[in-house]
Formats: structure tokens, sequence, C-alpha cells
């Protein structure tokens, strides 16, 4: 079935260190969506894509959806504590007659040490 | 304040009782999921409705049922057929695009 492959699982990074992820799928995705979620709460989106090639900035975090459309990526610039939590990317799956359905990676496990 | 609630926070229920989860939002979506997720994994979609009085299975749905009578509500019920049901449960719904939005989830511990 659909699956998105998300890399790396986790990471270990000192404060200030600029963090990057990515995510890739065997199929072609028509909008790539990035999700974070802090301990014990629900996924809060950061940033969503809708067009091949776009880059797009929330903050610190910059997203990007890959010229194939097969895959994205996620940078985190000068990490702060606070960006501890799993990272999610996301992409729709449509069903005929079913609509249509979130694909999620893995998610990626961010760890800041101060 | 537009959004998705889900109560409670943390359920404990005996083993062999079925439970409902409550999903409400008030975002006019038309679509509402339901999602498991595990200690260190990722979400697994339970049953998603795209329009009232409609649902479909998603990828893990035996031993849950839903209902959706009506559009600002979705409720998640694990039954006793459901053999591991103590996990973290979420909600989301989702209007013209493909994003999901979600709330808090509720934490269901069988004891």
């Amino acid at each position: 079935g659909q699956q998105l492959n998300q890399s790396p699982q986790s990471m270990f990074i000192q404060e200030g260190e600029d963090v990057s992820m990515n995510c890739t799928s065997s199929s072609i995705f028509n909008t790539w969506l990035w999700y974070k979620q802090d301990p014990g709460e629900g996924p809060v989106l950061l940033i969503a894509l809708y067009k091949a090639g776009e880059l797009t900035s929330n903050g610190r975090l910059t997203a990007q959806f890959g010229i194939t459309r097969k895959d994205s990526f996620l940078n985190i610039s000068a990490s702060i504590p606070s960006d501890v939590g799993i990272y999610f990317c996301a992409g729709p799956f449509y069903l005929y007659n079913q609509g249509g359905k979130l694909i999620f990676g893995q998610g990626t496990e961010l760890s800041v040490k101060p | 304040d537009g959004g998705i609630t889900q109560s409670p926070k943390y359920l404990f229920r005996k083993e062999g009782q079925n439970v409902t989860l409550s999903c409400e939002q008030n975002l006019n979506h038309d679509a509402m999921y339901w999602y498991r997720q595990d200690p260190g994994q990722g979400l697994r979609l339970i049953y998603y409705s795209q329009i009232v009085n409609d649902f479909q299975k998603g990828d893990i749905a035996e031993g849950y049922s839903v209902s959706r009578e009506k559009k600002e509500s979705f409720p998640l019920t694990v039954t006793s057929a459901q053999k591991n049901p103590t996990a973290f449960y979420l909600c989301a719904s989702s209007g013209t695009t493909d994003t999901q939005y979600f709330g808090p989830g509720t934490r269901l511990t069988v004891l």
C-alpha cells in the first residue's frame, strides 16, 4: 500500500544547530503537509505545500515540495529547546468512491540539548 | 474559538467494557477522522467520514465503531472486541483542502 518514508527516525542535536529531515514516496503527491506533535498532544500543522518546487517558510522553519512531487524536506534553523517533539510529513491519498485520506510518515523525533 | 475538542483527556476502563470517545468540531468541516497512536509509533487510521451519515473503514477498524449523525460530531466506540485498546486516540477534521486539523487527543487506558 501507500507509504511515506521519513528520515531520520530520531535526531539528538545541540541548541542552536540546524535540523533537516525529509520524506519520500514511490507515488506522486499533489500536497505535502508537515506537522509537529508535542508529547501528549495532537499534531499541529506547521507548513502546507501545494505546488511542485514550492519553498515555504514559517519563522525558523522552511519546507520544500520536491520537483519530482515524490519528496519533501523540512529544515529548522537555529534550534531551541521548544523545538523538541515529533515531526510528521503527510500527503493525501484518494480511493475510488471513498474520498481522500492522509498518509503519514513514521515521524522524526527531535531532541535538543540546551 | 473554532477548533476540535476531544473529551475526556484521560479515560480509564475495565477490560471487556465498551467505551465511547467524543470528538466535536465547530470548523464547519465535512470530513472527520479517527487515528490511533501507540508509543513511539506513527498515526494509524481507524475510521473516516467524508459526509454526514456516511463513513469508511480505515486501516485498523476491527474492534471499533463510529457514527456520523451530525456534521459537528464523530464519536468513536472502542468495543470489547478490540484486543489491545490502550492507546492515544486522535480525532481530526478537514474542509475544502486535504489539510487535516487535529484535536488534543484522548489517552485510553484499559485496566
